[in-house]
């Protein structure tokens, strides 16, 4: 296992357009987690799926954003209507179970033009 | 709400040299603490974790200890190298289930160290 995959590394795109992201967590990791990273700032707890049931949604996760864990496996985070506030790093990270840390990917940077 | 507050950055020190990067926070329960390290380019590490009050977290030459009476997690390393220039961001978890244990982030301090 290589650990946790996000694709793609990078993604511009323009205004107004709709975006998504994929994570692939550890295969044997049931609990899934999105966050959001901007420039100089610690990342912000976006959303939480254990299996395919999303558990928990922060206030930061407007309307425009949608995510999904189909299977249990990996998960998909779309913005729809992009605006560029939403330019940011976009981290997923997986946990076996509360007792163990997580495992972050390398995350998506957004760019908002 | 729970929240993480860290030492301004940046940091800059020479090789060898001590490093303490404060971090205190509030939150209600019993948290879990962390430390995590971002180094360019990639993703955040785990560096050291502790669970309860007076547990000491290390690895790879940190440490840090959970003060429950003063609320902080101070990361310490007696002799930096310049491979130890990274990202620092200090975490808690509050650990209820209904979370998932999410984790709450420190604005993160920017270490530099020069040979």
């Amino acid at each position: 296992d290589t650990g946790v995959s996000q694709d793609p590394r990078h993604k511009i795109t323009k205004r107004g357009q709709n975006v998504t992201f994929r994570c692939d967590p550890i295969s044997e990791h049931n609990r899934l987690y999105w966050y959001r990273q901007t420039l100089g700032q610690g990342p912000e707890f976006l959303t939480y799926f254990q299996n395919e049931a999303q558990l928990e949604k922060s206030r930061l996760l407007s309307d425009r954003f949608s995510a999904e864990r189909p299977k249990g496996s990996f998960s998909t985070l779309e913005i729809q209507r992009t605006e560029q506030g939403d330019s940011a790093m976009y981290l997923c990270a997986s946990s076996p179970d509360r007792a163990h840390g997580y495992t972050f990917g390398s995350g998506t940077r957004l760019t908002v033009v | 709400g729970d929240s993480v507050t860290q030492m301004e950055g940046p940091v800059t020190l020479s090789e060898e040299a001590f490093l303490t990067i404060n971090c205190t926070y509030t939150a209600t329960g019993y948290p879990s603490l962390f430390w995590y390290v971002q180094y360019p380019g990639e993703g955040l590490q785990l560096l050291l974790k502790a669970t309860k009050a007076d547990d000491k977290g290390s690895n790879k030459g940190f440490e840090a200890t959970y003060r429950k009476e003063t609320t902080s997690f101070h990361l310490e390393k007696g002799s930096v190298q310049v491979s130890d220039s990274a990202v620092y961001f200090c975490a808690l978890s509050d650990g209820r289930e209904t979370s998932g244990s999410r984790l709450t982030f420190g604005e993160g301090t920017q270490l530099t160290v020069n040979p």
